[in-house]
């Protein structure tokens, strides 16, 4: 069936650093893609939506990509502040249901 | 824009203790969710529902029950809680279909003693 895989369950960053994070996927249609970010206390919420290979996404100085060849799609910043700090999860649509299937979290962590 | 409201914030039960989480949403959406929340493991569904009296199963719905008693709100009963099931229940809304986007509550986190 359908699943998503994510690996980094925390990365630790200064500030300035460069963010990635990578998620993969699998399924046998065409998939859209999502990246939701929850801060401390907070449910989560939309940060990107991606439903075409190789366009990209872009809010809020993030950007997404997927990979339609290696089944990957991933979130990168170039320069993450203190305020990111959160966890980042990637999820895809099932289009057989509508419902979204979930990677397990990544948890950002940002050295002062 | 809208607000989903969950009630109550913090839950505390005993264990074989029947419970009731509780969701209001004010977006108008056709589509509510819950999912549980453990620390490492994402967002698992439990029920969701796509319309007033509508309910849908999903992957761990063993154990709880759901009731969409009208369009506004969605409730989530934990049958006998156990201490294996403390986590963070969140509620969710959507209008529905392929590329909505996902509304979600700020969560009741639930201890078992």
């Amino acid at each position: 069936g359908d699943s998503v895989i994510q690996m980094q369950g925390q990365v630790t960053l200064s500030e300035n650093d460069f963010l990635f994070i990578n998620c993969t996927y699998s399924t046998t249609g065409y998939p859209t893609l999502f990246w939701y970010v929850q801060y401390s206390g907070e449910g989560p919420q939309l940060l990107l939506q991606v439903t075409t290979a190789n366009n990209k996404g872009s809010s809020r100085g993030f950007e997404a990509t997927y990979d339609k060849g290696t089944t990957s799609f991933h979130l990168q910043k170039t320069s993450v502040q203190e305020i990111d700090s959160a966890v980042y999860y990637c999820a895809m649509r099932d289009n057989s249901n509508y419902q979204l299937i979930w990677g397990s979290g990544t948890k950002l962590i940002i050295k002062p | 824009g809208g607000i989903i409201t969950q009630t109550p914030k913090f839950l505390i039960g005993q264990e074989g203790q029947k419970l009731t989480l509780k969701c209001q949403q004010n977006f108008n959406h056709d589509t509510m969710y819950w999912y549980r929340q453990d620390s490492g493991k994402g967002l698992r569904l439990i029920y969701y529902s796509i319309t007033e009296n509508d309910l849908q199963k999903g992957d761990l719905s063993e154990g709880y029950d759901a009731s969409r008693e009208k369009k506004s709100s969605f409730s989530l009963t934990v049958t006998s809680a156990q201490k294996n099931e403390m986590a963070v229940f969140l509620c969710a809304s959507s209008k529905g279909g392929a590329n909505t986007e996902v509304f979600f509550g700020k969560g009741t986190r639930l201890t078992v003693v």
